[in-house]
Formats: C-alpha cells, sequence, structure tokens
C-alpha cells in the first residue's frame, strides 16, 4: 500500500516552454503532498506543501509564479514549471501522506526534467 | 553551520559488514527522526523513523537516536549489494513541520 506515481518519469523541453508534472496517490487518499527538487549528490530541498482544495504554501526562495501547484483531488497533485530555463534543469519528487504528518511520506519515483 | 549534518560518503563495506550510518544536528527541538532510502534516480523510500530517543529495530536494520548526543545512527546487519543506496537522515520537531534533511550518504556493499 501508499503507492504514490508521477508522470512523466523524464521530459525534455524547450526554454520557454512549461511542463507540466503529474502526482498521484494509488492506493489511498492524500491530505497532503509535497513537492521537491533534489540537485545531483544534493538532498532534498522542499519547494512547497500542498493541500486539497485550498493553495500551495511556498518555501522562501521559490517562486510561486513560476512553479505553479494545483492540488485538485485527494489523490492528484500536479506541478506546472512556467517558462522553464536551462537552470530549472532538475529532479522534481512528489511526496504524499495519509495522515498530514510530515514523517510519514511516501515519495513517488520522480521526474527527471532536462531544459534545453 | 546546517542543521542536520550527514557524510555524503561514499562507503564502500564488503557484503556481510556491519554498516553504521549516521547524522549529527544542531535543533533540541527536534523530536521525530526518520532514515529513508534513496535508489539511484528514484524517490527516497522510508526504512524506519523513531520518536524522541531511543532504539528501533527491523529485521537487519537498527535506529537509535541519542538526543543528550543530537546525534542519530542507522545499523544494517548482514549487509547485501541490493542495501547499496543513499540513505537520507531526516527530522522534525512536531509531525506536522516539515522534514529537515541530511544530505544523504551513498553506501556501496562490494560483493
Amino acid at each position: 500500500g501508499a503507492v504514490v506515481s508521477q508522470h512523466p518519469s523524464r521530459v525534455i523541453c524547450k526554454s520557454g516552454t512549461s511542463v507540466k508534472i503529474e502526482c498521484r496517490s494509488l492506493d489511498f487518499q492524500a491530505t497532503t503532498m509535497f513537492w521537491y527538487r533534489q540537485f545531483p549528490k544534493q538532498s532534498l530541498m522542499l519547494m512547497a506543501t500542498s493541500n486539497e482544495g485550498s493553495k500551495a504554501t511556498y518555501e522562501q526562495g521559490v517562486e510561486k509564479d513560476k512553479f505553479l501547484i494545483n492540488h485538485a483531488s485527494l489523490t492528484l497533485s500536479t506541478l506546472t514549471v512556467t517558462s522553464a530555463h536551462p537552470e530549472d534543469s532538475s529532479f522534481y519528487i512528489c511526496s504524499a501522506t495519509l495522515t498530514g504528518s510530515s514523517y510519514e511520506q511516501y515519495f513517488g519515483p520522480g521526474t527527471r526534467l532536462t531544459v534545453t | 553551520q546546517k542543521e542536520v549534518e550527514q557524510d555524503p560518503g561514499p562507503l564502500s563495506v564488503p557484503e556481510g559488514a556491519i554498516v553504521s550510518l549516521n547524522c549529527t544536528y544542531s535543533n533540541s527541538a527536534f523530536q521525530y527522526f526518520m532514515w529513508y532510502r534513496q535508489y539511484s534516480r528514484k524517490g527516497p523510500e522510508l526504512l524506519m523513523y523513531t520518536y524522541s530517543s531511543g532504539n528501533k529495530e527491523d529485521g537487519r536494520f537498527t535506529a537509535q537516536v541519542d538526543k543528550s548526543s543530537k546525534y542519530i545512527s542507522l545499523f544494517i546487519r548482514d549487509s547485501q549489494p541490493s542495501d547499496s543506496a543513499t540513505y537520507l537522515c531526516a527530522m522534525s520537531s512536531n509531525s506536522n513541520y516539515q522534514l529537515i534533511w541530511g544530505a544523504g550518504t551513498k553506501l556501496i556493499i562490494k560483493p
């Protein structure tokens, strides 16, 4: 149980275009979902926390107009990288919690974004 | 100084050895301590979590928390090549607060 999927697993896009990444909880309803970014050989950096039906809470330094997060249902959250630039290239990972407790997070497999 | 310090490694040990992975932290308010395993190009997987001090055992894995020293450890007994991965520690002062992550230690188990 507690499986989280992400789609796509890899995406290459051109500068200036937008990319949408989906995060789904497959066998449970997720009250809270988190979006992380991970650079090579570095730890996870929390970008934002999203709760179903409300606006996402962004971490300091994360541009909410650039990284649009929508949590339309208890099983789906999306991250849209708008007007992508090469420096947005990274590994994006989502996680979901059953109970809202941040320690009990179940992670998706990640999405490798490359902006050319 | 980072709130959570973790040696990035890599740590290379022979198969069957006991592995010790560690993190130190500076915030005495941390109460929840987690260990995640991350295989290359995959998302992290929760291995163990501990509340407050003490030990917790699950199969070949043992997690220890020493709050007086602000030090946590993960021990892996009878290590296998399939244990080769990056191990990340994470901690929180409250179950609803965001996790503070270590940098991760890359572990290599040599057959």
